[in-house]
């Protein structure tokens, strides 16, 4: 089983309507949840960090997390042309290692397309 | 403020040759992690460097090695590269580590190798 599992997708959506992206994870005791944007051709960039369980809202996203399902989503309201890019899931494992430190692990991505 | 600066952008090497590759963190950030990045296998944990000190270890064979000097700048090093080596390897800073379960990742634009 992977840490970190994605639908690669391409997920399309037409523009103005809620694009939903999903990820699970394997580690119960994960404390830390990212979302990341890459766009084609450039690295990822950070859009929403999540900790807690319940909903945490910045302008059109949304990241939702349930820690009891191990399920984390980013919900994309009134999606536009220039959402479209891979989005990666990310997840704080805190399992350590010998060493006593933890690593941050990526989902492979999906890819959200936005029709005009 | 400075992003993370990535360097070269592109290299092309047969497979036996080594190669070295730079990454600048954001001034005052301690913490530069590697990741390779190809198109089956998503982002994958190399190694994360913090105050000179590999702190942990992803699942890469011995061949790829990696530094960290006193200013925090970082270069990873892959000997006797074989052609699956091909992809984008991104180093990404953090101010405290990613030992610190809510620490966000700045990527740099990151460095393409191709591996004949």
């Amino acid at each position: 089983q992977k840490e970190v599992e994605q639908n690669s997708g391409p997920l399309s959506v037409p523009e103005g309507a809620i694009a939903s992206l999903n990820c699970t994870y394997s580690d119960r005791v994960s404390q830390s949840f990212f979302w990341y944007r890459q766009y084609s051709g450039k690295s990822p960039e950070l859009i929403m960090s999540i900790y807690s369980n319940g909903d945490k809202e910045d302008g059109r996203f949304t990241a939702q997390l349930n820690k009891a399902s191990q399920y984390v989503s980013l919900l994309i309201r009134d999606s536009q042309p220039s959402d479209s890019a891979t989005y990666l899931c990310a997840v704080n494992i805190r399992r350590r290692n010998s060493g006593g430190y933890q690593k941050v692990t990526f989902g492979t991505g999906t890819k959200l397309q936005v029709i005009p | 403020k400075a992003g993370v600066t990535q360097t070269p952008r592109y290299l092309i090497k047969t497979r036996g040759q080594q190669v070295t590759l730079s990454c600048s963190p954001i001034s005052g950030h301690r913490s530069v992690s590697w990741y390779q990045q190809t198109p089956g296998q998503g982002l994958q944990f190399l190694f994360e460097y913090f105050s000179e000190t590999q702190r942990n270890k992803g699942n890469f064979p011995g061949r790829f090695s990696g530094r960290q000097f006193s200013n925090s700048r970082s270069e990873m090093n892959v000997s006797t590269l074989e052609l699956g080596d091909s992809a984008l390897y991104l180093c990404a800073s953090s101010l405290e580590g990613l030992d610190r379960g809510g620490e966000k990742l700045f990527f740099g634009s990151g460095t393409q190798l191709s591996v004949l």
